[in-house]
């Protein structure tokens, strides 16, 4: 079955800086990527995905970029503030005939220094 | 914005003790999904439904778990008799098509 890694599992920025989150897969089959931000004690939030024909995908402050030769992808968050802090959830899809099964990263737990 | 919600939100049980975990999906999505997380560790996959019916199940989802979507709003999950490493949180999912899942708030499962 698929296995996600996920580094580092701990993230300390300051208030301003870039961070920078990766994954890696390994399923070739795998074709979709979502990242979950989950606060403490809430359900884990879709923040952005991306599927296996796009290399690189933006919104605002967050991008994701997909390689998938190498089966690895990462979540970068520019300019963070203290409201980013969080966990952080890379996950791969594969597609079957109904649905999509995520397999998770074990998380990234994000603290933004003011 | 709709959002999937999920009763009840903490639940206490017995080992052995038959526990049902309630959810309404988003109303126009037609896939749902199970997973848990224990506490501190990573979400796991149990179940993906479609069509009124399993289709994939993770090893976890063994003779003891079944799912069940009485009616057009509600997807349940049915432990028939529970263990204390049931204990975790369980959170409901829907998506419209086959890739953008929302997740519910969740309920927290104690087994004693």
């Amino acid at each position: 079955g698929e296995n996600v890694e996920q580094h580092p599992s701990t993230l300390s920025v300051q208030e301003g800086d870039s961070a920078v989150i990766k994954c890696t897969y390994s399923d070739s089959a795998s074709n979709y990527f979502p990242w979950y931000k989950q606060e403490l004690g809430k359900r884990p939030q879709l923040i952005i995905d991306i599927r296996s024909n796009v290399g690189e995908k933006k919104d605002q402050r967050i991008a994701v970029t997909l390689n998938k030769t190498a089966k690895h992808f990462s979540l970068h968050i520019t300019e963070t503030q203290p409201e980013d802090s969080a966990v952080y959830f890379c996950a791969a899809g594969t597609g079957g005939a109904g649905s999509y099964q995520l397999t998770f990263g074990k998380g990234t737990k994000l603290s933004v220094i003011p | 914005e709709p959002e999937v919600t999920q009763t009840p939100s903490h639940q206490v049980t017995q080992m052995g003790q038959e526990v049902i975990l309630r959810c309404v999906p988003i109303s126009n999505h037609l896939y749902f999904y199970w997973y848990r997380q224990i506490l501190g560790q990573k979400v796991e996959f149990l179940v993906s439904f479609y069509n009124n019916e399993i289709s994939e199940k993770s090893e976890i989802f063994d003779d003891q778990f079944s799912v069940e979507r009485p009616d057009g709003s509600n997807f349940t999950l049915k432990i028939r008799s529970t263990k204390l490493e049931d204990s975790a949180m369980y959170f409901c999912a829907s998506s419209r098509g086959q890739e953008t899942q929302y997740f519910g708030p969740g309920t927290r499962l104690l087994v004693l």
